[in-house]
């Protein structure tokens, strides 16, 4: 399978504690983005690259949350000092330079993690 | 900013067809993605319109009126395995990569 892959894919963690997502996305895809989506909503942006480069970020991603993507390949978002409110679950999805539609970037998306903070 | 407005919900019979919309106030727009997600799963990529009218893939077709902020989703000869939330999103203007999804319209086909 040559899809978006996130591990781990569920995440239980006690307030206060960090904890670290891992995104893999499809090997000839240069972009990549970091969503979070609680139920019932759509994804909100949090965050994207352009190979190794954080080119956007969004107002919701606090001071508490970091993401690399160091060589361009995969990318990792930490979240430090966990709130229940971060209790989500958090999708990374990829893109190529340009794509099918026009030259959008359609966007592929991995499982996602679902974090739960008790 | 962006705001999205799309209905919560819909209900349509196996075999049917139904139009789901979509409108959106932008301070800019390059254009509007449609994706599918079941209950449990990772969005899916059905379309992209940047130019008013229809497209047509398959049993699906998306609409755009760019000057309305307007879209929407057509599915025809729905099927059980259509039932799943339909997002629709705004790209931004200006190369901007941030795409504002709306919460999503979750469709149940009943039989």
């Amino acid at each position: 399978d040559t899809g978006v892959s996130q591990d781990p894919r569920h995440k239980i963690t006690k307030r206060g504690q960090n904890v670290t997502f891992r995104c893999d996305p499809i090997s000839e895809h240069n972009r990549l983005y970091w969503y979070r989506q609680t139920l019932g909503q759509g994804p909100e942006f949090l965050t994207y690259f352009q190979n190794e480069a954080q080119l956007e970020k969004s107002r919701l991603l606090s001071d508490r949350f970091s993401a690399e993507r160091p060589k361009g390949s995969f990318s990792t978002l930490e979240i430090q000092r966990t709130e229940q409110g971060d209790s989500a679950m958090y999708l990374c999805a990829s893109s190529p330079a340009r794509g099918t539609s026009g030259g959008a970037s359609e966007q592929y998306f991995g499982p996602g993690t679902r974090l739960t903070v008790t | 900013g962006q705001n999205i407005d799309q209905p919560t919900e819909m209900t349509a019979t196996e075999g049917a067809i139904v139009q789901i919309n979509c409108t959106y106030q932008t301070s800019g727009f390059n254009g509007l993605f449609w994706y599918q997600q079941h209950a449990g799963e990772a969005p899916t990529f059905l379309s992209y319109n940047v130019l008013d009218g229809l497209e047509e893939k398959g049993r699906f077709s998306s609409f755009l009126s760019r000057s309305k902020g307007y879209s929407y989703l057509l599915l025809k000869e729905l099927q059980m395995k259509d039932s799943a939330s339909y997002l629709c999103a705004v790209r931004p203007s200006g190369g901007y990569q941030k795409v504002t999804f709306g919460i999503g319209t979750k469709l149940q086909v009943i039989p």
